[in-house]
């Protein structure tokens, strides 16, 4: 199975800051990745997909890069709402996998 | 509206069964891969299932072969996961999710606890 790992496990922010999350596959994933939102006692909600294009309805704010084993997630400007655990995913094999997440809070 | 509504989960005890519900509305289910993803309590996602549209192709993820069996049924728009032999470390919130790569729809969850 692919292990996906993500860094930080969990961060401090504030109001407007840039924040980068990243996260690495244990085998080259080409762009088979994809970032999720999840708030306290709701469902994932897809972000970005093929490691960089922006779901229909998400906000610019957020922004995704990467390919082969190395992948960055960013927040260009936090937003009160955006605090909540992040999640990446492979797709490139089975079982798909996620990274354990990244817990983003004030 | 797409809607994915999951049923069925429950408290059952070690070495027990549950057969867990997701009813698909608001799009055309016969047209999509379907998954179970589940999160236990604190934890991280984990991937445990999917399908194809017609169901001839399943996957599983390892810890669960030969104890889960996914199925679907088109006509009545529906996702199903057979849990046998539970563990507690099956303790979780499943969820289904359309899609086989991107899971755009995601279910609300229902909770298995296996407990004795």
């Amino acid at each position: 199975d692919i292990q996906m790992t993500q860094s930080p496990s969990s961060l401090s922010a504030s109001v407007g800051d840039r924040v980068t999350i990243t996260c690495q596959a244990s085998h080259d994933i080409s762009n088979y990745l994809n970032w999720y939102q999840q708030k306290p006692g709701k469902a994932p909600k897809l972000l970005i997909y093929d490691a960089s294009n922006l779901e229909t309805g998400v906000p610019s704010r957020f922004s995704g890069s990467g390919s082969g084993t190395d992948f960055n997630f960013t927040i260009s400007s936090l937003q009160p709402e955006d605090f909540a655990a992040y999640h990446c995913q492979q797709y490139h094999s089975v079982p798909p996998t996620f990274g354990p997440g990244t817990k983003m809070d004030f | 509206e797409v809607q994915l509504v999951e049923s069925g989960g429950g408290l059952v005890q070690p070495g027990g069964s549950l057969r867990l519900s997701c009813a698909a509305s608001g799009f055309t289910f016969s047209s999509y891969w379907i998954a179970w993803v589940r999160q236990a309590p604190g934890k991280g996602l984990e991937w445990v299932a999917n399908m194809n549209q017609d169901g001839s192709e399943r996957y599983y993820v390892d810890s669960v072969r030969g104890r889960f069996t996914i199925s679907r049924d088109n006509a009545k728009k529906s996702l199903y996961l057979q849990m046998n032999s539970l563990r507690a470390d099956d303790t979780a919130l499943y969820y289904c999710a359309r899609g086989r790569g991107a899971h755009r729809y995601w279910g609300q969850g229902t909770l298995v606890t296996v407990s004795s």
